[in-house]
């Protein structure tokens, strides 16, 4: 079966550029997270979706940062304009409902803003 | 606040040996304990769990341990071997929700 499958792998960008990061998780699992993690701080939930629909955003940094879940199979997060501060690895993540089930990561995606 | 620590940042075991690494969490109402992997340039990778209702939980060659009394958390890897070298992640479930709230890591390393 396919895992979590996030693109791009790696990205440098040069700060002010905007940032797509992609994301398709397990087909059938109703719960998308998006995490980030950097030595400092591990790793910190950014925001998640339920059936599509964002449930918490409480860790979304700022106003910069956006993300998006047009449909089950696909999602999005944005930065505009990135700043060398974002420069981190952004992991997606999908689960099924009901408590307690495992929550299955992908590759990450390795941003560098120069 | 509510938070999942851990008390070692690294750990340095010989091959063969078993490995334990702690974890301390804060927040009495979580009632669900992870326990990942994570090898260089991977993603977190999932070990095994336990529900708050168990003490103890077996898997191939790991075991967690949970102590409710004093909110603490074990994993416990036997005959260590060097694939095992990597950072161990504890995780709860996140203000009792769907999401989930991750210690810092410990890094494990096995010599030869």
């Amino acid at each position: 079966d396919a895992g979590v499958i996030q693109s791009p792998r790696h990205e440098v960008t040069e700060m002010g550029q905007e940032v797509t990061l992609r994301c398709k998780p397990i087909s059938g699992h109703d719960y998308l997270f998006w995490y980030r993690q950097t030595m400092m701080r591990g790793l910190e939930l950014l925001i998640y979706f339920n059936n599509n629909v964002p449930i918490d955003d409480s860790g979304m940094p700022e106003d910069r940062f956006s993300a998006k879940m047009p449909n089950a199979s696909f999602s999005t997060l944005k930065i505009q304009p990135s700043e060398p501060r974002d420069s981190a690895v952004y992991f997606c993540a999908s689960r099924t409902g009901g408590r307690g089930n495992t929550i299955y990561f992908g590759e990450g995606s390795w941003l560098t803003v120069v | 606040g509510e938070s999942v620590g851990l008390h070692l940042p690294t750990l340095s075991v010989q091959e063969g040996d078993n490995s334990i690494i702690n974890c301390a969490y804060s927040n009495s109402a979580s009632d669900y304990f992870i326990w990942y992997k994570q090898e260089s340039g991977k993603g977190p990778q999932f070990i095994i769990d336990i529900r708050s209702n168990m003490d103890k939980r077996q898997g191939q060659r790991v075991t967690v341990l949970l102590n409710k009394t004093v909110k603490h958390l074990s994993l416990q890897i036997a005959a260590t071997q060097p694939g095992d070298s990597a950072v161990y992640f504890c995780a709860e479930n996140r203000n009792s929700g769907y999401a989930l709230n991750f210690g810092k890591g410990t890094s494990l390393l096995v010599t030869p």
